[in-house]
């Protein structure tokens, strides 16, 4: 079946510019993740969806960065007024698991190459 | 805090000899262990998961893994490498925030030679 898909594959963008990054989960996964891996670094908890709660946000580095999941599925990252440290390889998961499950694997996207120049 | 040390960013091999990727984890109780594996382009793919049910965990493509709670590690090994195992491999713990939170270690790059 069809796996997690994120849009676009790679982005150029310059500094001070916003940009949007998508993710379309596996359907009927109700959770959601958005990770970042910057180069020589490991992954990033930015953000993560469950259901109709209220999304945990902890992870957003700056008031800059938003997201939003429309009707439980599609989610879509914003980047506001881009810098550079913020060039990074976006990953978005979904997972089947709600709270209270720890174990449950994460299905990740391909992920958005974000350049900013 | 709970996080892992993943020891090694390289690790260089030859195809048909044994692979051993090396973790270290901080926990204050019983973690969720996981080792995922990104190849050049493509998502992360779970490779094998430690749940406390059973310490020695066997996963795809001839990969396993042993929890040892003495040594606080969760290496990844598999006995003959192949040229397709070249790829990052992540140890991933799971934090118990009332959903699935995971930590990623840096990664190891797995080089195999001919």
């Amino acid at each position: 079946g069809a796996g997690v898909s994120q849009s676009p594959s790679n982005k150029v963008t310059e500094k001070g510019k916003d940009v949007e990054l998508r993710c379309d989960p596996i359907s009927g996964h109700t959770a959601l993740y958005w990770y970042r891996q910057s180069l020589g670094q490991g992954l990033e908890f930015l953000i993560y969806f469950q259901g109709n709660s209220a999304p945990d946000k902890s992870g957003l580095p700056s008031d800059r960065f938003s997201a939003e999941r429309t009707g439980g599925s599609v989610s879509t990252l914003t980047i506001q007024r881009t810098q550079q440290e913020d060039s990074a390889v976006y990953l978005c998961a979904s997972s089947l698991a709600g709270r209270g499950s720890y174990n449950s694997p994460l299905h990740f996207g391909n992920g958005t190459r974000l350049t900013v120049t | 805090a709970q996080s892992v040390t993943q020891l090694d960013s390289h690790v260089s091999v030859s195809e048909g000899t044994p692979v051993l990727l090396r973790c270290n984890y901080s926990s204050s109780y019983s973690p969720s262990l996981f080792w995922y594996v990104q190849h050049p382009n493509k998502g992360l793919q779970l490779l094998l998961k430690y749940t406390s049910a059973a310490t020695l965990v066997k996963g795809i493509n001839g990969f396993e893994a042993e929890f040892k709670k003495s040594e606080t590690s969760f290496h990844l090994t598999k006995p003959s490498a192949h040229m397709s195992d070249a790829a990052e491999y992540f140890c991933v713990v799971s934090l118990n925030t009332g959903f699935q939170k995971l930590v990623f270690g840096t990664g190891t790059r797995l080089l195999v030679s001919p």
